[in-house]
C-alpha cells in the first residue's frame, strides 16, 4: 500500500509561537502533496498544493506567509504556521500522490491548539 | 469551478440493513473522477470507493456500490449489510483529469453522518 505519515498528531502551543507540521510519504515518491484545513463538523478544505521542488499553489483566501509550506524532497513536505493564534487552531490533513492525477493518500493529520 | 453537493447531513440505519447515501456534483468536464471517502471518529481519511466517468459500469467494492448517473451529475453510495463499524462521516468528492497541478485537488461535498443502530 502507500503510506503516508504526519507527525505530530496533536500539538499545543502558545499564542505567537510557530508550528511545523511533517508529511512523509513512506514507501513511495510523491511528486505533489496536498494540504487540508478541518473544522469540527465540516468537511476539507484545501489550503494549498504542493509539487517537489517548486512554490506550492495556494486557494484563494490562504495566507502565503502565514502558512508556509515546503516541499523539498519527493517524501518530505512542511507546513509551518506562523505566529501561531487561537484561530488557526484546527485539525490539518496532508495528502500525498506518486503523480497529480494518481489518488490521493491521506495522513492521519494533525490536530493544533493554540492557546 | 466544480460543486460537490451532500443534501443529507445525517442519515441512519440499522445494522444489517441498507443505505443510500447521496451525493450530486456540477461540472462542464466530461472526463473525471468521483469518490467516496469515510472519516470515522479516528479522523483518518479512507477511500471507500472510486468511479472513472468514462466507465458506464457502476464501481462496486464488496459492501459498497455506487449508483453513478452521468447525465444527472449523481453518484450516490449504497451500502449493504450495514455494519457498526461503518458509522463514520462520508464525504462525496470529485476530480478532475485535466493536466495542471492544481486541477487535480478534490472537491468535496460537505459530508454526511452516518449512524449505524445495533
Amino acid at each position: 500500500g502507500a503510506v503516508v505519515s504526519q507527525h505530530p498528531s496533536w500539538v499545543i502551543c502558545k499564542s505567537g509561537t510557530s508550528v511545523k507540521i511533517e508529511c512523509r510519504s513512506l514507501d513511495f515518491q510523491a511528486t505533489t502533496m496536498f494540504w487540508y484545513r478541518q473544522f469540527p463538523k465540516q468537511s476539507l478544505m484545501l489550503m494549498a498544493t504542493s509539487n517537489e521542488g517548486s512554490k506550492a499553489t495556494y486557494e484563494q483566501g490562504v495566507e502565503k506567509d502565514k502558512f508556509l509550506i515546503n516541499h523539498a524532497s519527493l517524501t518530505l513536505s512542511t507546513l509551518t504556521v506562523t505566529s501561531a493564534h487561537p484561530e488557526d487552531s484546527s485539525f490539518y490533513i496532508c495528502s500525498a500522490t506518486r503523480q497529480p492525477n494518481q489518488p490521493q493518500h491521506f495522513g492521519d493529520g494533525t490536530r493544533l491548539s493554540i492557546l | 469551478a466544480q460543486t460537490v453537493t451532500q443534501s443529507q447531513p445525517e442519515m441512519s440505519v440499522q445494522e444489517a440493513e441498507t443505505v443510500t447515501l447521496s451525493c450530486t456534483y456540477d461540472t462542464s468536464e466530461s472526463d473525471y473522477y468521483l469518490f467516496w471517502y469515510k472519516q470515522p471518529p479516528s479522523r483518518q481519511m479512507i477511500l471507500v470507493i472510486r468511479q472513472e466517468a468514462y466507465k458506464q459500469q457502476n464501481a462496486t467494492e464488496n459492501r459498497f456500490s455506487v449508483n453513478f448517473q452521468k447525465a444527472a451529475k449523481s453518484f450516490s453510495l449504497k451500502i449493504s449489510d450495514s455494519q457498526l463499524g461503518d458509522a463514520a462521516m462520508y464525504f462525496c468528492a470529485y476530480r478532475s483529469l485535466n493536466s495542471g497541478g492544481s486541477n487535480y485537488k478534490l472537491t468535496f461535498g460537505k459530508g454526511t453522518l452516518l449512524t449505524v443502530n445495533p
